[in-house]
């Protein structure tokens, strides 16, 4: 079955440390995007990529940084730079193009947690 | 920059009834699409419906219909016979169809989310 696979489901992070979190789709998508979901504030852009070997900064883009070397994956690195990293992170993914039909497909999620 | 605004942390109904989740949202574009997604517990976002904002006529599916309001900027969920696997965090979301750059994207700028409890 297509779908969006994140990797791991939980993550426990010493604080200092950086962390890298898989998101890989196999729906032959072009864009994906990287959101953050914080109690209370929905989901907020940290990345989005339209294309290979390209990617854009989101509304909260400090402390993280992405790659896009091919289409199927788009890493998420946390580094120590970001100050609150406790959050749950979704992966998402979508057409290229702007139809009607270019809704994004979602994974399940990761949740990171740093001691 | 667009905002999206949902003024109702939590909502309850019972079983089989109906209720409407509120959404409004601010915006400068003429055209633009709006959706409301679903979270259950497993946190799995699912898409529940889309509108486009050029469309007059309100999108349904199945039990879940909206009422756009294009003048207010308002765009609410209605569901209907509600059953308990309704039961989840329902987020609104606004998404341009203006092009950056001469390409095109998905970004969904998201509302805070409202908590759908369902009774049996």
């Amino acid at each position: 079955d297509g779908g969006i696979t994140q990797s791991p489901k939980y993550l426990f992070r010493k604080e200092g440390q950086n962390v890298t979190l898989s998101c890989e789709q196999n729906l032959n998508h072009d864009a994906m995007y990287w959101y953050r979901q914080d109690p209370g504030q929905g989901l907020r852009l940290i990345y989005y990529s339209q294309i290979v070997n390209d990617f854009q900064k989101g509304d909260i883009a400090e402390g993280y940084s992405v790659s896009r070397e091919k289409k199927e994956s788009f890493p998420l690195t946390v580094t120590s730079a970001q100050k609150n990293p406790t959050a749950f992170y979704l992966c998402a993914s979508s057409l290229y193009g702007d139809s009607g039909a270019n809704v994004l497909t979602f994974g399940a999620g990761s949740r990171l947690t740093v001691l | 920059a667009q905002t999206v605004t949902q003024s109702q942390p939590e909502m309850s109904v019972q079983e089989a009834e109906t209720v409407t989740l509120s959404c409004t949202y601010d915006t400068s574009e003429s055209d633009y699409y709006l959706f409301w997604y679903k979270q259950p517990p497993s946190r799995q976002m699912i898409l529940v419906i889309r509108q486009e904002a050029y469309k007059q006529q309100n999108a349904t599916e199945n039990r879940f219909s909206v009422n756009f309001q294009k003048a207010a900027k308002s765009f609410s969920l209605k569901i209907s016979d509600s059953q308990l696997g309704d039961a989840a965090m329902y987020f609104c979301a606004y998404r341009s169809v203006i092009n950056a750059g001469g390409t095109s994207y998905g970004k969904l700028t998201f509302g805070q989310g409202t908590i759908l409890t369902v009774h049996p």
